[in-house]
C-alpha cells in the first residue's frame, strides 16, 4: 500500500507567476483534499475533489484551482502568485465519507519572492 | 478560519512524564481527529473519535470528547523524546461533505 506522494518538495517562484503542485493519492482513496499551512498555523482547507469533481471549497480566491484525474491523482494550480501564498501545501487523501482519517503527503514548501 | 483551538500552545516535559493537550471547538461535529506533525512536514493521523463516543485509546494515546463542552483532550502517557512534534486537533463538521478544520496546534517538546 503506497502513501500520498507530493511533488515537488520545495519550490521558489516569483510574485505574479503561476505554479502547479502535484499529488498522488493513496491506493484505494477516491477523495483528495488540499490544505495550505502558513508558518506557525494549522492547515487551512483549500478544496476537495471526489471522483474528478470539486465538492467543497474553503475561503480561497478563484486563482486557486485544481484537478483530479481518473486515477485519483490531483493537481493544485495557483495563478498570479502573491507573497502571502508562501506556505506548506498539503495534499490528503481519504476513502470518502465522514468517519475516516486522512492520509497526508509530506507537502510542498512554496516560497514566493 | 480556525474551528479548534489547542491549549497549551507549547508544552515542555521530561521523558516518562505524561503530556495532556486540550482542544476546544465551536460548532457541532461528526468526529474529531488528532494529528501529529514533525518539523513542518506532513501530518500523521493518530486517532479519530466520533461524536457519540466519549473516550478512545490507541497504544499510549487516550482521547476524550465532551460534546456538551465542545472540547477534547489528548493524553500521551510515558512520553518519549521521539514524541516531540506539533499536535493538531481537527474537526470534521456536519457540512454535507467531509473535510477537516484544524486548530493552531500544540508544540510538544520531550527532553531526554
Amino acid at each position: 500500500e503506497t502513501g500520498v506522494t507530493q511533488s515537488p518538495t520545495h519550490l521558489i517562484k516569483t510574485r505574479g507567476q503561476q505554479v502547479t503542485l502535484r499529488c498522488s493519492s493513496q491506493s484505494g482513496h477516491n477523495t483528495v483534499s488540499w490544505y495550505q499551512q502558513a508558518l506557525g498555523q494549522g492547515p487551512q482547507f483549500i478544496f476537495q475533489y471526489y471522483r474528478e469533481e470539486e465538492n467543497g471549497r474553503g475561503n480561497f480566491p478563484p486563482r486557486f484551482s485544481g484537478l483530479q484525474f481518473p486515477n485519483y491523482s490531483s493537481e493544485l494550480n495557483v495563478n498570479a502568485l502573491e507573497l502571502d501564498d508562501s506556505a506548506l501545501y498539503l495534499c490528503a487523501s481519504s476513502s470518502g465519507g465522514s468517519g475516516y482519517g486522512y492520509t497526508f503527503g509530506s507537502g510542498t514548501r512554496l516560497t514566493v519572492v | 478560519s480556525q474551528q479548534g483551538e489547542e491549549d497549551p500552545q507549547a508544552l515542555s516535559i521530561q521523558e516518562g512524564e505524561n503530556a495532556t493537550m486540550n482542544c476546544s471547538y465551536k460548532t457541532s461535529i461528526n468526529n474529531l481527529q488528532w494529528y501529529r506533525q514533525n518539523s513542518g512536514r506532513g501530518l500523521v493521523h493518530l486517532i479519530l473519535i466520533r461524536s457519540n463516543e466519549r473516550e478512545k485509546h490507541s497504544g499510549r494515546l487516550r482521547v476524550t470528547l465532551d460534546t456538551s463542552k465542545k472540547s477534547s483532550s489528548l493524553l500521551i502517557t510515558a512520553s518519549r523524546a521521539a514524541d516531540t512534534a506539533s499536535y493538531f486537533c481537527a474537526t470534521d463538521m456536519n457540512s454535507g461533505y467531509s473535510t477537516l478544520t484544524f486548530g493552531k496546534g500544540t508544540m510538544l517538546l520531550v527532553s531526554p
